[in-house]
């Protein structure tokens, strides 16, 4: 069975404090993405990458980046957490020639006090 | 304008009812479009891509309006099991993948 898995299901983290949020796709899949999920704001793309070593900016990249050192493995990091980026993070991956399929984690609620 | 627009409802329909929803996007140059569904605190998940033909799953039907810029979504016969949020996506061609804010259905016994 197809798997992403996000590390940290709940954090709650201080503001200031650095945050690592990993995520880990077993399908052998190119593309990998970070969303964050709001109450009316629906999910809006934070970063991508479409290969190792290679991130794209998103719509909503200010605060954030990312690390992709492995195929497998794509890393979001907040490095100074604040209150506004209290939120729901969902990682995704799919593979090149299915862009659109993506298979999500289970996600990972951050709240920053 | 946004990338992707969807109605936020919330849809309130019986059992058995046939609902359909719409999303539009900005981009005409978009190639491929989906619609995932979401369940309460859950992730989202694939539901049908929509081709530009249409296509039918069972009693879910897709349909591309490329000339208006749409994409539209029929139930029908609800089923209770049917209620969640449903996102539209859109793929411009290239990696970036933008979701609709969603639609919330709620079937009503």
């Amino acid at each position: 069975d197809v798997k992403v898995t996000q590390s940290s299901r709940y954090l709650v983290k201080r503001t200031g404090e650095k945050v690592f949020l990993e995520c880990v796709q077993d399908m052998d899949h190119e593309n990998m993405f970070w969303y964050r999920q709001d109450p009316g704001l629906g999910l809006r793309l934070i970063y991508f990458s479409y290969d190792v070593k290679m991130k794209e900016k998103g719509d909503i990249p200010e605060g954030y980046s990312v690390s992709r050192e492995k195929k497998e493995r794509f890393s979001l990091i907040l490095e100074s957490a604040s209150t506004n980026q209290t939120s729901m993070y969902l990682c995704a991956s799919s593979s090149t020639a299915n862009t659109g399929e993506l298979f999500f984690g289970e996600g990972s609620r951050l709240t920053v006090l | 304008r946004k990338e992707v627009e969807q109605d936020p409802g919330p849809f309130n329909v019986p059992e058995g009812a046939t609902v359909a929803f719409n999303c539009t996007y900005s981009n005409s140059a978009s190639q491929s479009f989906f619609w995932y569904r979401q369940d309460c605190r859950k992730e989202p998940k694939l539901l049908m891509s929509v081709y530009s033909s249409g296509n039918e799953d069972g009693r879910f039907t897709a349909q591309l309006n490329r000339a208006s810029q749409y994409i539209s979504l029929l139930i029908r016969d609800s089923k209770l099991s049917d209620s969640a949020t449903y996102l539209c996506v859109v793929n411009p061609g290239d990696q970036k993948v933008t979701f609709g804010t969603g639609t919330k259905l709620q079937v009503i016994p």
